[in-house]
């Protein structure tokens, strides 16, 4: 079945960075995208932005420019978030989920990485 | 504040109906797609109604979704305990160089 597996979660001081891994299996990794969302604790989705794993090609949220890099590694079907200069406000949940194409559905989600800003 | 506007709870008793509204412009849901996603308590959120009023294999009946102008609304029939969640509606955003935006999400009870 489709799955995406997330890493583990993160402990970061302000300042540093963190790169989140997300494994993709039971489909042809190179014929989606993998979109990145997060969640602050008790709030709502936020969208990070969205990468092809065909070319690589991305579209980052205006928010997060400068500070996020989404990659692929096709030769064991893994997308990568990191997002640099952290700060307590990126404390979330932050999921990876297929997507066809720019602006389609998501489906499925991974699991979810905590990561945890904090001095 | 998010772009799409959602009321932040709902609820409903078994067996009922209960509705839930996602009001957008003419940028996201005035001229494309309306998903809608079901986050249960500690869970990854899943993909409930995709194009507007599409069920994903496996969603039951009882989920529907429609779409009309900038406004779009997820509908539960048959209440169950089980439909207890966090739901949220997505769409992708024209403006500036594009996004996909989400509601603020609508906390469902089952009284």
């Amino acid at each position: 079945q489709v799955q995406l597996v997330q890493s583990g979660a993160e402990v970061k001081k302000p300042g540093a960075s963190v790169k989140v891994s997300c494994k993709a299996s039971g489909y042809t990794f190179t014929s989606y995208g993998i979109s990145w969302v997060r969640q602050a604790p008790g709030q709502g989705l936020e969208w990070m932005g969205w990468i092809s794993a065909y070319n690589g090609n991305t579209n980052y949220a205006q928010k997060l420019q400068g500070r996020v890099t989404m990659t692929t590694d096709t030769s064991t079907s893994t997308a990568y978030m990191e997002l640099r200069s952290l700060r307590s406000d990126d404390t979330a949940v932050y999921y990876c989920a297929r997507v066809k194409e720019l602006g389609d559905w998501f489906d499925p989600w991974g699991q979810g990485t905590l990561v945890t800003v904090s001095s | 504040q998010s772009v799409l506007t959602q009321p932040p709870s709902a609820s409903g008793t078994p067996g009922q109906r209960v509705t839930i509204s996602c009001s957008g412009s003419s940028s996201n849901i005035g001229s494309n797609y309306v998903y809608w996603y079901q986050q249960l308590p500690g869970t990854a959120p899943k993909l409930l109604i995709y194009r507007n009023n599409q069920r994903p294999s496996g969603v039951p009946d009882r989920f529907s979704g429609s779409k009309s102008g900038t406004s779009a609304s997820l509908a539960i029939s048959g209440l169950r305990s089980e439909d207890e969640a966090d739901y949220y509606c997505a769409a992708w955003d024209d403006s500036l160089s594009g996004s996909v935006v989400f509601g603020g999400g609508t906390k469902l009870t089952v009284l």
